[in-house]
């Protein structure tokens, strides 16, 4: 079964630049996750879709960064314009829906990409 | 989310049992308790979780105590392969997963 795809692996960009990373999840996943994990912390999520919908993008940094699930199957997150805190790897993540506590929360995550902002 | 609290560092001898402790005192009654690891530059991965009940699966075993405040993780015979950071995350319903900066475990030949 292939796992969840993320592209690009890396990424070096000046600050003020943009920047964008597309995630494949596994299929059949309707939920999709972007996370931010900076240097020595846990994730964080940033946005979770259902299908193509958003559930919760209470973390996202709306005013720079912004993402999409066209026709529910893939992701792209933008940062627009970056700055040097977003240095950070963005880990995508996907799962089947499950009703609230039926069933365990197991995500699968892609490798990640690492973001470097000069 | 209930907070969890795990030691930030742990070493263990290739083929011994590693312990890891987590401590999640706020609990509520509904929350799961989910161990999850991560190898270094890949994405987190899941290993086990856990309400009430003792757990234990290909990869490891989950004990929570009876009052639900505390748990380990126990990884039976663990190996280099397992050094890794081992996050313990008290989840709710919401499909949301809160990681903390979990425990860095380092297996030592």
């Amino acid at each position: 079964e292939a796992g969840v795809a993320q592209s690009p692996r890396y990424k070096i960009i000046e600050k003020r630049q943009s920047v964008a990373f597309w995630c494949n999840p596994i299929s059949g996943h309707a939920t999709l996750y972007w996370y931010q994990q900076i240097l020595g912390q846990g994730p964080k999520l940033l946005i979770q879709f259902q299908n193509n919908g958003v559930v919760d993008d209470s973390q996202l940094p709306k005013d720079r960064f912004s993402a999409e699930r066209l026709k529910g199957v893939d992701s792209t997150l933008k940062i627009q314009p970056a700055k040097l805190e977003d240095s950070a790897v963005y880990l995508c993540a996907s799962s089947l829906v499950r009703a609230p506590g039926q069933g365990r929360n197991e995500q699968f995550f892609g490798p990640g990409t690492r973001l470097t902002v000069l | 989310d209930a907070k969890t609290t795990q030691p930030p560092s742990m070493d263990c001898a290739e083929g011994r049992a590693a312990n890891l402790p987590c401590n999640h005192s706020t609990i509520s009654g509904n929350e799961y308790v989910y161990w999850y690891r991560q190898i270094h530059s890949q994405g987190p991965q899941y290993i086990i979780h856990g309400l009430k009940n003792n757990e234990t699966n290909e990869m490891a075993s989950l004990i929570i105590t009876e009052d639900r405040k505390s748990s380990t993780l126990i990884l039976p015979h663990a190996t280099l392969r397992d050094t890794a950071v081992y996050y313990c995350i008290a989840e709710t319903g919401a499909n949301n997963l809160f990681f903390g900066t979990g425990t860095r475990l380092t297996v030592i030949p």
